[in-house]
């Protein structure tokens, strides 16, 4: 299994300032994905992140509000722009292991006040 | 009707007891389900997948599909205080993982 880790473990923000997220994997992996979670629910998908191409957005994001970078192998970056309270959640990273598994980093946890 | 729809729990066992987690899919094109636990405060963490129709034991896990029906459950046998948590289904499909809303297990010593 891949060990992933993510940056900032947690932060506290103004609205309208923007916030980048950084995931980090300790192994090369091609596949990449961001997932909000709020508190008390499931994991909704934000974006498949691929190495050298542009991310793949769900229904209902959008890059301008969460625009994500995948130069290389083993990291990616989400970042959450013009922020206001409903973007306060969880944010996890993800990368597919074998079999279409996933492995989640340990989260940001993103209050905005 | 959602894509994976999980038992709205939450779910209380008395220790030693059998637990047992449903979930169904609404797409026939599935081809791999998962089963995630959560514990509060962390993130998901893989403890079955399954591919095909039938049982898969993993020790004191047993995933069960169900094709036709479009269903998967997962059984958590002799279940232990550390056995609660929140549980999630997965279903993959075009190239990406759906979770469903999860759900809360507790065992009771």
């Amino acid at each position: 299994s891949a060990v992933i880790s993510q940056k900032p473990s947690r932060d506290i923000c103004q609205r309208g300032t923007s916030l980048t997220i950084q995931c980090q994997v300790d192994s090369q992996v091609t596949m990449m994905f961001w997932y909000r979670q709020q508190p008390g629910q499931s994991l909704t998908l934000i974006a498949t992140a691929n190495q050298g191409s542009e991310a793949t957005y769900e229904s209902g994001f959008v890059i301008d509000k969460f625009p994500i970078s995948r130069p290389n192998l083993t990291f990616s970056t989400l970042t959450v722009s013009n922020m206001s309270p409903e973007d306060s959640s969880i944010y996890l990273c993800s990368v597919e292991g074998s079999g279409e598994t996933q492995y989640f980093g340990p989260g940001t946890r993103l209050l905005v006040l | 009707q959602k894509e994976v729809e999980q038992n709205s729990g939450p779910l209380s066992v008395p220790e030693g007891a059998i637990a047992s987690l449903n979930c169904t899919y609404s797409d026939r094109g599935s081809q791999s389900f998962f089963w995630y636990r959560q514990y509060s405060g962390k993130s998901p963490e893989l403890i079955m997948f399954i591919y095909s129709n039938g049982d898969k034991e993993d020790g004191r896990f047993t995933a069960q599909l169900n094709k036709a029906s479009q269903y998967v459950s997962l059984l958590i046998r002799d279940s232990q205080p550390s056995d609660s948590a929140t549980y999630l289904c997965a279903v993959f499909n075009a190239g990406k993982s759906t979770f469903g809303d999860g759900t809360t297990l507790t065992v009771k010593p």
